[in-house]
């Protein structure tokens, strides 16, 4: 079965600190889809990267950065000079090849203190 | 982008009664939509897949007759949750999308059931 684990529960950090999140994926599949979501205090869900398991490019987004590596079944998101409007909850998700429905980590809390 | 409505943004009902939530799609047509359910400080679990003019794929252990999908026009999916209890007091969340763009999230209805 699959399965997303993010271990880091909480992780405050002060303004300006780099902050990597990690994500461990479990899949027997070739074919899939990884995702990362931050959802603020607010609740809605915001979509922040999609990547596939053929793709191992990392990606970099602004402050943001995406490690993908399927030899440690791995997905880690790095937030460079974090900023206090980073702070919320980072969900990590896998979908199996295109069947739509999301499998989601219990989710990173990140806390960017001033 | 592709935007998705969800309504209402939280709602407060007598144990008993039944409520409504609505999920559209804005500029895009979904034929799947997706629903979640996440309990306080949890992660986010699919509760069912919505599929415009069939029935509901519902995930092991949710209840058909509890929680009714209705996915009428390409536009617009329901959850109605009937006979509502304390413990199904959650936040309910949807998502339609492909796994090309990513999914977009509904911004959430947050029930509180007394």
């Amino acid at each position: 079965a699959q399965k997303v684990t993010q271990a880091q529960t909480e992780i405050s950090v002060v303004e300006k600190e780099d902050v990597t999140l990690d994500c461990v994926y479990e899949t027997r599949d070739t074919t899939y889809y990884l995702f990362w979501y931050k959802q603020p205090p607010s609740g809605e869900l915001v979509f922040l990267i999609r990547r596939n398991s053929f793709d191992e490019q990392n990606e970099i987004s602004g402050r943001y950065s995406w490690n993908f590596q399927k030899s440690t079944s791995s997905f880690n998101f790095t937030i460079t000079a974090s900023q206090v409007v980073d702070s919320a909850v980072y969900f990590c998700a896998f979908e199996r090849g295109s069947q739509g429905n999301l499998i989601f980590g219990k989710g990173t809390k990140l806390s960017v203190k001033p | 982008g592709a935007v998705v409505s969800q309504h209402p943004s939280w709602v407060i009902c007598k144990s008993g009664t039944s409520v409504k939530i609505e999920c559209r799609s804005l500029d895009f047509q979904a034929t799947t939509m997706f629903w979640y359910r996440q309990f306080p400080k949890q992660s986010l679990m699919l509760m069912a897949t919505s599929n415009e003019g069939s029935k509901a794929t519902y995930e092991q252990g949710v209840e058909k007759d509890k929680f009714l999908i209705n996915h009428a026009s390409l536009t617009l999916s329901t959850l109605t949750v009937t006979s509502a209890h304390p413990e199904d007091s959650s936040f309910y969340i949807c998502s339609a999308g492909d796994s090309g763009y990513g999914y977009t999230f509904g911004s959430g209805t947050r029930l509180t059931v007394v």
